[in-house]
């Protein structure tokens, strides 16, 4: 079954500053998924990836997906306290569609922005 | 409009007892999943239902028995409620289940068993 590590497991920063969470597959991603959870709320859709060496942009924050589709990075810039909440990384259907659409996530990075 | 809509959002219950939890969605997608997180903010998936029929069922104890009326609507019904059932529960949707279709989550219910 496929495993998703991400990294760091918790992040505070100051706001202002930059920052990188990383998901890590240990098999090749067909579909990464990143979402944004709020203390009590459900997870937000941010990005999906799918093909190698994908970029993708939603105001400050930027989704990329490696060229061997087994790592992802989420990068934001000038972080704010908005931004703060728990990120989590999902990975999509497999090669060959047998999986039915579910999401094995990985552990999730709690992100604290201090104003 | 809230796309996909849990209902209670928080459920306190004594061990032993059985509960359910109703989702809705008004996406017009065809599946629909149920995934626990953990009190360690780990999701794992439960169930999946496409267009009212399981296709996922992940190791889940058969204290827990989903039900799907129509392709809207997905609920969890949980039998003798033991201590360890204590977790936030999301359920999704997503458009088909055979491909990278986006799944849009519900606000959770967080299920307390005492």
């Amino acid at each position: 079954s496929q495993e998703l590590e991400q990294s760091p497991q918790s992040l505070i920063v100051q706001e202002g500053k930059n920052l990188t969470i990383n998901c890590t597959s240990s098999k090749t991603l067909y579909g990464l998924y990143w979402y944004k959870q709020k203390y009590g709320e459900g997870l937000i859709f941010l990005m999906m990836l799918q093909k190698g060496g994908e970029e993708k942009s939603h105001e400050k924050i930027t989704a990329k997906l490696d060229e061997k589709k087994q790592q992802s990075s989420l990068h934001i810039t000038a972080s704010q306290p908005s931004h703060a909440g728990i990120y989590l990384c999902g990975a999509g259907p497999d090669a060959g569609g047998t999986s039915y659409g579910k999401l094995t996530f990985g552990q999730g990075t709690i992100l604290t922005v201090h104003p | 409009d809230t796309a996909v809509s849990q209902t209670p959002k928080y459920l306190v219950t004594q061990m032993g007892n059985d509960k359910s939890i109703k989702c809705e969605q008004n996406l017009g997608h065809d599946t629909m999943y149920w995934y626990k997180q953990d009190s360690k903010k780990f999701l794992k998936i439960m169930f999946s239902y496409n267009n009212k029929e399981l296709i996922i069922n992940e190791t889940v104890p058969n204290r827990f028995s989903p039900k799907s009326p129509d392709k809207a609507h997905l609920n969890l019904h949980i039998n003798s409620l033991e201590l360890g059932d204590s977790a936030v529960y999301f359920c999704a949707s997503s458009l088909t289940s055979g491909g990278p279709d986006t799944q849009y989550f519900g606000p959770g219910t967080r299920l307390t068993v005492l």
